[in-house]
């Protein structure tokens, strides 16, 4: 079956290390979207990309960056880990159905910065 | 712009009694609307959605909700919660035409008392 998937599903890091958390997925999907899961603010929006080699800043893109050099994976680089980063982090990939875009989301990565 | 207004973040009902959460949205253009599901330590999963047509939409495990352009709601209902629905649950818009990013709301948790 095609699925999205995430890894690693939980991280620790220390301060100023630089992290990649991948994200996996075999639907052949062009969009792929990174989200951030805090309470209170739901999710939100780091980094999208509707096709390979193209990338756009979501609402909350500052510290974060991502690369898209195939269609299946879609990479989220912390460049240097804040604790104001520790969060749940959610990829969705998104396909066309009847007219609408419908995302698929992949199980989360919980990230800790000490 | 478009955003979602979830009223309540936390909802606790008897099981067996009526599950109603709350949902108002705001755009400029006729929205898609969406509920997801979330459980513990899991992804979201579409629950239901409203795109077009008929403005009262079913999903899975019972749950439904009815498109108010009048009142700008999306409210999700069930009519007797059971345990297993205990959950966090994030409504969500989109435009049409097309648009493919989605806006979440910041998400109800369900408590299902015995």
């Amino acid at each position: 079956d095609a699925e999205i998937t995430q890894s690693p599903r939980h991280k620790i890091t220390e301060t100023g290390r630089q992290v990649t958390l991948a994200c996996h997925q075999t639907w052949n999907h062009n969009n792929m979207f990174w989200y951030r899961q805090d309470l209170g603010h739901g999710l939100r929006l780091i980094h999208y990309s509707y096709g390979v080699q193209d990338t756009n800043k979501g609402e909350v893109s500052d510290g974060y960056s991502v690369s898209r050099s195939n269609t299946e994976d879609l990479p989220l680089t912390l460049e240097s880990a804040a604790s104001s980063q520790t969060s749940v982090y959610f990829c969705a990939s998104s396909a066309r159905i009847a007219g609408h875009y419908e995302q698929y989301f992949g199980p989360g990565t919980r990230l800790t910065v000490t | 712009a478009q955003s979602v207004t979830q009223l309540g973040s936390h909802v606790s009902v008897s099981e067996g009694a009526l599950v109603l959460l709350r949902c108002n949205y705001s755009s400029s253009v006729p929205p898609y609307l969406f509920w997801y599901v979330q459980y513990p330590n899991q992804g979201l999963q579409l629950l239901l959605k409203y795109t077009t047509g008929a403005t009262l939409v079913k999903g899975i495990n019972g749950f439904e909700a009815e498109f108010k352009k009048s009142e700008t709601s999306f409210h999700l209902t069930k009519p007797s919660a059971h345990m297993s629905d205990a959950a966090e649950y994030f409504c969500a818009v989109s435009r049409s035409g097309g648009y493919q990013k989605v806006t979440f709301g910041t998400g109800t948790k369900l408590q299902v008392i015995p």
